[in-house]
């Protein structure tokens, strides 16, 4: 039931775009998408709900593929401040209301 | 605006001794609780969940127990603890609005 996440790790160099992949076994109501820093709580980035959704804000976006039941964080021009371990959380449509999330991916941005 | 309160921020605790952890929300109302769980350098695991007053929803069976009782106060409990309950464990809600979870700032359990 936990989504799966690629890669694991990441090192990018600044100005370096990445591409992080969330997918499911199972039908998806929604993927949310969080950063966490070191030692601190997760921060909410964007949901999806819908198929072909496209969000974004800033230089961070995501994709949501309803179909294929899976969802793709875009980074571009990542900044040292992208550092962190990005989370995807999946809700799906047999039982929304609760977010079960995946391993995560943990992003490195280096000068 | 709404704000999340979990408390303390960190705890070292033998084992075998009881556990409460607390987790408050201001400015909603009736909103979705959970806990999760974060062992170091690990993912989030759900433990429970609650869309109201009295209604929990546990995820995961173990020793631990959660309550909810009043509309905004969610309490993640433990009569005994063990070693492997150590970790960061962190409530959140569901904001109405973007859909997404807030987050408290989390406590770090160590059980020694």
């Amino acid at each position: 039931q936990q989504p799966v996440q690629s890669p694991q790790a990441v090192i990018l160099r600044e100005g370096e775009d990445a591409v992080i992949n969330c997918s499911s076994s199972k039908a998806l109501y929604s993927v949310h998408w969080y950063r966490q820093k070191h030692g601190e709580a997760p921060v909410f980035l964007m949901i999806l709900l819908k198929g072909g959704e496209q969000k974004g804000h800033d230089k961070i976006s995501a994709s949501f593929n309803e179909k294929k039941q899976q969802s793709s964080l875009y980074l571009t021009a990542s900044q040292l401040s992208y550092s962190g371990t990005y989370f995807c959380g999946t809700e799906l449509r047999t039982s929304y209301d609760k977010v079960i999330f995946g391993p995560g991916t943990s992003l490195s941005v280096i000068p | 605006s709404q704000t999340i309160h979990q408390w303390p921020a960190t705890l070292v605790q033998p084992v075998g001794s009881p556990l409460s952890l607390e987790c408050t929300v201001e400015g909603t109302s009736n909103p979705n609780l959970y806990w999760y769980r974060q062992a170091a350098g690990r993912g989030l695991q759900l433990l429970f969940y609650s869309v109201g007053i009295g209604q929990i929803s546990s995820e995961v069976p173990q020793n631990l127990s959660a309550s909810r009782p009043q509309d905004r106060q969610f309490i993640l409990s433990s009569k005994k603890l063990l070693l492997s309950d150590s970790g960061f464990y962190l409530c959140a809600w569901r904001s109405q609005g973007s859909g997404g979870y807030t987050f408290g700032s989390g406590t770090r359990l160590t059980v020694v």
